[in-house]
């Protein structure tokens, strides 16, 4: 069973300040998801990474692909309200008619 | 922008009765989910389909669960006797023929209360 680890599992933020959320797994992906999603809403895609070391970056948010293809990272530079949210990773294995497997998700909470 | 519509948004029924959640997902796409995700909990895969047959499913998907495609744009969750534990949010999401392996486009989920 393919488990990802995603951390930190809640996080309460200053506007302006940085941030890093981690999505750790010991299997190995063929791509990788960010997902973002609000309260009663399904998951929206914000990327997709699919080469080790890959980073793509969108706005203020800079989303990294680790090396081994396990882990992943999702850096948001001076957080802003509007980032407020639930960021979900997923991992997806080519061939696996599954196709996602979630994290548990970090919630963020951007303060004004 | 295309998107994947599911119909009910929110639904409540008694334990024991049968409930569909239908959804159409985008046009061109022809690979076709459905996840659940209990209030607090992960978003959970539930069943792949393509080419009008079930891909793959995971062991939440039991007998009481089916799925169908029944004309060339709905696919619909049918659940046949509701137990208190389904209530969930439960999410389609489909994705494109030649679309990155993970890369889904979800709908904006149906509430399903059992009572």
């Amino acid at each position: 069973t393919q488990l990802l680890e995603q951390s930190p599992q809640f996080l309460s933020i200053q506007e302006g300040e940085n941030l890093t959320v981690y999505c750790n797994s010991s299997s190995v992906f063929s791509s990788l998801q960010w997902y973002r999603q609000e309260p009663g809403e399904g998951p929206v895609l914000l990327v997709t990474v699919v080469t080790g070391g890959e980073v793509k970056k969108l706005k203020r948010l800079t989303f990294q692909f680790g090396d081994a293809r396990k882990d992943s990272s999702l850096h948001i530079t001076a957080a802003q309200p509007g980032d407020t949210g639930l960021y979900l990773c997923a991992g997806a294995t080519t061939g696996s008619a599954r196709q996602l497997t979630f994290g548990s998700g970090t919630q963020l909470t951007v303060l004004p | 922008e295309p998107e994947v519509t599911q119909t009910p948004s929110h639904q409540v029924t008694q334990m024991g009765q049968e409930v569909i959640l239908r959804c159409v997902p985008i046009s061109n796409h022809l690979y076709f989910y459905w996840y659940r995700q209990i209030l607090g909990q992960k978003v959970e895969f539930l069943v792949s389909f393509y080419n009008n047959e079930i891909s793959e499913k995971s062991e939440i998907f039991d007998d009481q669960f089916s799925v169908e495609r029944p004309d060339g744009s709905n696919f619909t969750l049918k659940i046949r006797s509701t137990k208190l534990e389904d209530s969930a949010m439960y999410f389609c999401a489909s994705r494109k023929t030649s679309g990155i392996v993970g890369e889904l486009f979800f709908g904006e989920g149906s509430r399903l209360t059992v009572l």
